[in-house]
């Protein structure tokens, strides 16, 4: 089953909102979380590494000032989209590791489609 | 910078066998992923290689060759329902941030 839940899976609202998206770890602690990005037909871009109690690390050319990520506790990262605008839609996903794992080096959400109107 | 090179799109006939090739230059190496993922939904784990060699899964066998930078995904038996994107992805470091190549889109041909 899944081990990773993402919520919520669907977004559509005006710009200028600001959006929050939930990603749990389920029956395990994740100190990391990764926020990724994709726009159609295209691949996965990794947006920030969030860890549990420390500021995240955004790549390159990720506003850290407009998506801004908490992880608060070992079970839960969010990502809040600021003052969204058209541009800003895309189908966002997280990922945790899943400490001793080697079989699998990250296990993904089912992802948020947001749409900006 | 990290680059990894996978072919943009493969056809393949039903019930026929595909591989799908990634070679990757990244300034760390960890191992190497596969993920399928179909229109609309979230990519799914499917292989992981961190030593040379093949892993067999079902229907799904990765290979890995760490010296030539080089793998591939071979998906036996194709299915109309295997039709979706394909990612490998290379974890840096363990129990760090991997980074997707940018996909190869399976057709198949009934």
């Amino acid at each position: 089953g899944a081990v990773v839940s993402q919520h919520p899976s669907r977004v559509i609202c005006k710009s200028g909102t600001s959006v929050k998206i939930e990603c749990r770890s389920l029956d395990f602690q994740a100190t990391t979380m990764f926020w990724y990005r994709q726009f159609p037909k295209q691949s996965l871009m990794l947006m920030a590494t969030s860890n549990e109690g420390s500021k995240a690390t955004y790549e390159q050319g990720v506003e850290k000032d407009k998506f801004l990520i908490n992880h608060a506790s070992l079970t839960l990262s969010t990502l809040t989209v600021t003052s969204a605008h058209p541009e800003d839609s895309s189908f966002y996903i997280c990922s945790a590791i899943l400490d001793g794992n080697s079989n699998q080096p990250q296990h993904f959400g089912d992802g948020t489609r947001l749409s900006i109107l | 910078g990290q680059s990894l090179e996978q072919p943009s799109e493969v056809t393949a006939v039903e019930g026929a066998i595909v591989q799908m090739n990634c070679t990757y230059q990244t300034s760390g190496f960890y191992g190497l992923s596969w993920y399928q993922q179909h229109d609309g939904g979230a990519p799914t784990f499917l292989s992981y290689n961190a030593l040379d060699g093949l892993e067999e899964t079902g229907r799904f066998s990765s290979f890995l060759s760490r010296s030539d930078s080089y793998g591939y995904l071979l998906l036996q038996e194709l299915q109309m329902k295997d039709s979706a994107s394909y990612f490998c992805a290379v974890s840096l470091n363990r129990d760090d941030k991997i980074i997707f190549g940018k996909g190869t889109r399976l057709h198949i041909l009934p």
